[in-house]
């Protein structure tokens, strides 16, 4: 298997829900990323775990929480997102933190009313 | 922090043309520039990557070239086919421990038949 899974694919919640949203891999990866992509935007980082410890949080505002079960899983827990939080949001994983070759998710593509 | 910056923004070619990207990165101590392929609605798919140590790589059609003295890499599609249109994204690593992607702000290449 050499696929990052992500669920939901669509996603659509007001600005008072709670969320989360999911990533899998099965690659035997240490390190899963968080990406936010904005339309006609590039990728950008939100969070780096690394033998699931939460590694880098690029001042990333607290209603978004990620958490790491297990070295397979990788969740994003969302609560009181605003309209510009809309957006396209990718998990990645790589073998270990310091390799730079990240396999994406298809990722969730996410609409705040 | 590094920073990457992409051109052109947007870029047309007929089927069977070449297509040049260029980017150029701030930070000397980048060693790892990969190119993205990301079509509407999907993933971002590695389809090539380049080391400090290297100068060029190909891949059938594709090639990238690292200049590391003027710091600038370039992104070159011979004989583009239809499928190759799509949104291509460089990327520059950076950090030290935790490898960081910093990407491009992308361009939209469209091949017409």
């Amino acid at each position: 298997d050499t696929e990052v899974t992500q669920t939901p694919k669509h996603l659509v919640m007001g600005m008072t829900n709670k969320k989360s949203l999911k990533c899998e891999q099965h690659m035997g990866h240490r390190a899963m990323y968080w990406y936010k992509q904005k339309a006609k935007k590039p990728p950008e980082l939100m969070f780096v775990y690394s033998y699931e410890k939460l590694s880098i949080n690029e001042s990333v505002p607290s209603r978004f929480s990620p958490e790491c079960p297990n070295s397979s899983l990788l969740n994003l827990h969302l609560h009181a997102l605003q309209p510009e939080d809309s957006a396209l949001y990718l998990c990645a994983s790589s073998q270990d933190p310091a390799d730079e070759k990240l396999f994406f998710g298809s990722g969730t593509q996410l609409s705040v009313l | 922090g590094e920073n990457v910056e992409q051109h052109p923004s947007t870029l047309s070619v007929q089927e069977g043309d070449s297509a040049v990207i260029k980017c150029t990165y701030s930070d000397s101590a980048s060693n790892y520039f990969p190119w993205y392929k990301q079509e509407l609605g999907k993933r971002p798919q590695l389809i090539i990557d380049i080391r400090s140590n290297v100068g060029e790589k190909k891949d059938q059609r594709i090639a990238v070239t690292l200049n590391k003295t003027a710091k600038h890499f370039s992104l070159h599609i011979t004989e583009t086919q239809p499928e190759d249109s799509a949104v291509y994204f460089c990327a520059a690593s950076y950090g030290t421990g935790f490898q960081k992607l910093v990407f491009g702000t992308g361009t939209r290449l469209l091949v017409s038949p």
